[in-house]
């Protein structure tokens, strides 16, 4: 099966720093990926996506990095905050399945 | 609804036991997903339905499981005598298209 991976599983960073949480995906012919929150107890949370013909999208203190030379996919979130603190999984779609990384766990330090 | 829901939010069963998961998409939604998350493990893919088409059910683990979607809206998916590995959260997800993918709260089953 397909693998996404996560090159941190787990990530602290200050109050109000960037932070950057990295994927690496396996397949070029993905064509679309997503980034999801998911706080303890709780289902994923959409965060933002991409889809192949794209580099770069930008959401609010979110951007999205997406480098298809070395199949690689990167969350930046601005000025990080305490409600930040989760994990993150990215995923890639291929046909009409995803896969799932295991995510990397953000801990902001207030 | 605003979101969508899926019940009950735990269940504990003894091994051996049957069990049924319900999932109630956003309305509208055409797409469904059901998932299975393992303590650190990423989210395993188990059946997609998809309208009025066939499911796939590639991702189902054993004959065990199986699931329904009926009016093309709620969802149930049932494990036939449950064992200790089934417990894990179940996850399931709605979208308009296959694309965007919103995510239930989950079941958490403890299989004792």
């Amino acid at each position: 099966g397909e693998s996404v991976g996560l090159h941190l599983p787990t990530l602290s960073v200050q109050e109000g720093d960037n932070s950057i949480i990295n994927c690496a995906y396996s397949n070029s012919a993905s064509d679309y990926f997503i980034w999801y929150k998911q706080e303890s107890g709780k289902g994923p949370q959409f965060i933002i996506d991409i889809r192949s013909n794209m580099d770069k999208r930008q959401g609010q203190r979110v951007t999205v990095l997406l480098n298809k030379t070395v199949k690689h996919l990167s969350l930046q979130i601005a000025a990080t905050q305490p409600g930040d603190s989760a994990v993150y999984f990215c995923a890639e779609k291929l046909g009409n399945q995803f896969y799932f990384g295991t995510g990397t766990s953000l801990t902001v330090i207030p | 609804g605003a979101g969508v829901s899926q019940s009950p939010s735990n269940k504990v069963t003894e091994k051996g036991k049957d069990v049924e998961l319900r999932c109630d998409p956003i309305s509208g939604h055409t797409a469904l997903y059901w998932y299975r998350q393992s303590l650190g493990q990423g989210l395993e893919f188990l059946i997609y339905f998809q309208g009025n088409s066939a499911p796939d059910k590639s991702g189902l683990p054993s004959d065990r499981f199986s699931a329904e979607r009926t009016g093309g809206s709620v969802s149930t998916l049932t494990i036939q005598r449950t064992q200790q590995e089934d417990s894990a959260v179940y996850l399931c997800a709605s979208s308009l298209s296959i694309d965007t993918q919103y995510f239930g709260p989950g079941t958490r089953l403890t299989v004792l």
